[in-house]
């Protein structure tokens, strides 16, 4: 699946560090939905962006976590202070209208030590 | 309650067995997606539906729009249709999608 790009495809961090994962939409796309798989688990939505706004944030843990999507560049999902807990896939998607034709990158594999 | 479940949970099937999965939801839909995603891979969008039938190859997907259920057929099964089947409804407000806790298919040769 080519079209969205996510990086990197796999990152470690040890407790207490940060993660930025970076998903780049497909081209003409400007909406991008992020997800999050933890293991054994279902997929779970986290936050709904568009250029450079949140729409939706109402899956996103209240604390330590943070999503961006710049007018340039790629969305990016920060997590600060990781802890074990944050291990799990993060899948990034983006369409280019509202609940319309989707597209999903192949994921960030985050592991926390 | 979820708003999307799924059945089975787990399937097994001999290479050429015709195989269905189900998917059910409950809130109103303005799509219904099947997607695929294989062991440590990445998801894969096979189908996005808003009314009846759509066919891609060995699979096939339909939706019955008035019972709020959709299933995902494949016919002739081979080992490598071996996935995770997530069904993934959007719906009619809102902004994201429900998620099905996804099939785990097993296609034996």
């Amino acid at each position: 699946n080519a079209g969205v790009m996510q990086n990197p495809r796999h990152l470690v961090r040890r407790r207490g560090q940060e993660a930025r994962l970076r998903c780049s939409p497909m081209k003409g796309h400007s909406h991008v939905y992020w997800y999050r798989q933890l293991p054994e688990e279902g997929l779970k939505f986290m936050v709904y962006l568009q250029k450079e706004n949140i729409i939706d944030e109402s899956g996103m843990p209240k604390e330590r976590f943070s999503a961006e999507f710049p007018k340039e560049g790629p969305s990016i999902l920060r997590i600060q202070q990781v802890v074990r807990g944050d291990s799990a896939a993060y899948f990034c998607a983006s369409s280019r209208d509202q609940g319309y034709g989707y597209t999903f990158g192949s994921g960030t594999r985050l592991t926390v030590v | 309650k979820n708003e999307v479940e799924q059945s089975p949970q787990n399937l097994t099937a001999q290479e050429g067995e015709f195989i269905t999965i189900n998917c059910s939801y409950s809130v109103g839909i303005s799509a219904l997606h099947w997607l695929q995603q294989h062991p440590g891979g990445g998801i894969v969008s096979l189908f996005m539906l808003s009314s009846g039938k759509k066919k891609h190859g060995r699979l096939i997907a339909t939706i019955n729009i008035q019972e709020k259920h959709s299933s995902l057929h494949i016919t002739a099964s081979h080992p490598r249709d071996s996935a995770v089947y997530i069904c993934a409804a959007s719906p009619n407000t809102g902004n994201q999608f429900y998620f099905g806790t996804g099939t785990s298919l097993t296609v034996i040769p």
